[in-house]
């Protein structure tokens, strides 16, 4: 019950466009859901964040979409740079409590 | 304000030994996680500490241990490496107040093991 899925395992996308990951959960006990992007040879960085109390969350050219009935939450990228290519994870975790991560999305953004 | 650091960046050990990796946390911050991110894999949680005690414990064996100090730096500590160990070994801070969740990763330390 403490898998988060993650899907699809790598994605290219044309600078302009829109890349969609998404992930799935099966714990209703989660309620903190945090992206998380990763460049090579660093730490993850907090991206974008949501509770279950919102469908969605928007920062910048970042979207998270959340369907609390499905189990279900996804990233949209708006207008994708470059600069955006990156391993992306998504993640689920409780109030003050460990986070369990997806397995990744390895983002390649062509110019 | 500082963020969260981790000492050393990279480790080369041999079967059998012992391994200490250090984190300080953020700035204001009392709570540190450690995570194990294999490579090509996401980071896999392998525990935490809140005002020095453990507060929660993934899938690890107990050669896996840790401290928190009064100024909420950590550490993490692994006996008996095996091959396997080799990863990316990750420190998170957050500030455990109320309803606060968000955790922030430091660089890591990469461990080999040979």
């Amino acid at each position: 019950q403490q898998q988060v899925k993650q899907s699809p395992q790598s994605l290219i996308v044309q600078k302009g466009g829109i890349s969609i990951i998404n992930c799935a959960y099966e714990n209703t006990a989660f309620d903190y859901f945090p992206w998380y992007q990763q460049f090579p040879g660093k730490g993850p960085a907090l991206l974008i964040a949501i509770r279950p109390d919102v469908s969605e969350k928007k920062e910048g050219r970042f979207t998270i979409s959340f369907n609390k009935s499905a189990k279900q939450f996804s990233l949209h990228i708006m207008d994708s740079q470059p600069g955006d290519s990156a391993t992306y994870f998504c993640a689920a975790g409780t109030l003050g409590s460990r986070l369990t991560f997806g397995e990744g999305t390895q983002l390649t953004v062509n110019p | 304000e500082t963020g969260v650091t981790q000492s050393p960046t990279h480790l080369i050990k041999t079967r059998g030994q012992q391994v200490t990796l250090r984190c300080s946390s953020q700035s204001g911050h009392n709570t540190v996680s450690w995570y194990q991110q294999a490579l090509g894999q996401g980071p896999q949680f392998i525990f935490q500490y809140y005002r020095e005690e453990e507060n929660g414990r993934g899938n690890f064996p107990p050669r896996f241990s840790g401290l928190q100090f009064p100024n909420y730096s950590s550490e993490l500590n692994v006996n008996a490496l095996e091959l396997d160990d080799s990863a990316l070994y990750l420190c998170a801070s957050s500030p455990r107040q109320g309803t606060i969740y968000e955790q922030y990763f430091g660089p890591g330390t990469r461990l080999t093991v040979t």
